[in-house]
C-alpha cells in the first residue's frame, strides 16, 4: 500500500516561474491538506481540499497561489510568478477521514528553491 | 485560540544522555489530538504518537516516552538513552475534534553528540 506521493522532490525556478507540485494520496483516502515550511520554521497550513473541493483556504496567501484536487488525478498546488519568499518545502498530507478520525499521512516533501 | 509552543528550540546533548522536549498547548475544544513527529536530516516527517484527549495514560514505546498532563497542557517526550540517531527536529501538533488541519510548533532541533 503505497504512501502519500509527491512529485518532484527538487524543484528549482527562477523569478517569475510558474511552480507545481504534485501530491498522489493514499489509496482510499479522498481528503488532501498541504503545509508549508519555510526555512527554519515549522510547518503552517495552507490549503485543505476534498476530491473537487476547496473546503478550507485560510492558510493559502491571497495572490499567486492556488490548488486544486480534480475528480481524477492528483492534488496540485500551484504558484504562479515565484519569489524568492516562496523557496520552502511543501508537504502534503492525505486522511481517509476528517473530523475525530483525522489521521494525517505525511508525504516526503517538495522542496522549492527559487533562484 | 489553538496553539502550539515549543519553547526549546535547540537541545545538545551527548550520546546515553535522556533529554526531555516540552510541548505546550493551547485549545478551546474539551476534544482534541496531539501528535508528535520526528524530521530527521533527510526532511521527511516521521510520525512517532497520537494521543486524545480523552486518554491522560504515560506511553512508552522503546526509549520514547511521553507525559501527557491536562492540568498544565503539556504533551513531554522524553528519549532516554539518546543516540546519535536521535538528532532531529522534532514537531509537537494539535487538532481538534472537527478540525481539519494540525496545528504545530516551531519545532525543537535535538543534537546528540557522540
Amino acid at each position: 500500500n503505497a504512501g502519500v506521493m509527491q512529485n518532484p522532490r527538487h524543484l528549482v525556478r527562477r523569478r517569475g516561474q510558474e511552480a507545481r507540485l504534485r501530491c498522489s494520496p493514499m489509496k482510499g483516502h479522498s481528503h488532501v491538506y498541504w503545509y508549508r515550511q519555510l526555512p527554519e520554521e515549522g510547518l503552517k497550513f495552507m490549503v485543505y481540499l476534498q476530491k473537487e473541493n476547496i473546503i478550507d483556504e485560510s492558510g493559502m496567501p491571497k495572490e499567486r497561489f492556488s490548488a486544486e484536487f480534480p475528480k481524477e488525478g492528483p492534488s496540485i498546488l500551484r504558484i504562479q510568478q515565484v519569489v524568492r519568499g516562496d523557496s520552502a518545502a511543501y508537504f502534503c498530507a492525505s486522511s481517509a477521514e476528517t473530523g475525530t478520525l483525522n489521521e494525517q499521512f505525511f508525504g516526503p516533501g517538495t522542496r522549492l528553491t527559487v533562484l | 485560540a489553538q496553539k502550539v509552543t515549543q519553547a526549546q528550540t535547540e537541545i545538545s546533548v551527548v550520546e546515553k544522555e535522556d533529554v526531555t522536549l516540552d510541548c505546550v498547548y493551547e485549545t478551546r475544544d474539551t476534544t482534541y489530538y496531539l501528535f508528535w513527529y520526528k524530521q530527521p536530516p533527510s526532511g521527511e516527517l516521521v510520525f512517532l504518537i497520537r494521543r486524545n484527549s480523552f486518554d491522560e495514560q504515560n506511553e512508552i514505546s522503546g526509549r520514547y516516552s511521553w507525559n501527557f498532563q491536562k492540568s498544565t497542557s503539556s504533551f513531554n517526550f522524553t528519549i532516554t538513552a539518546s543516540q546519535v540517531v536521535d538528532s532531529a527536529v522534532y514537531f509537537c501538533a494539535l487538532t481538534w475534534e472537527y478540525g481539519n488541519k494540525l496545528v504545530f510548533g516551531a519545532g525543537t532541533i535535538l543534537r546528540v553528540k557522540s
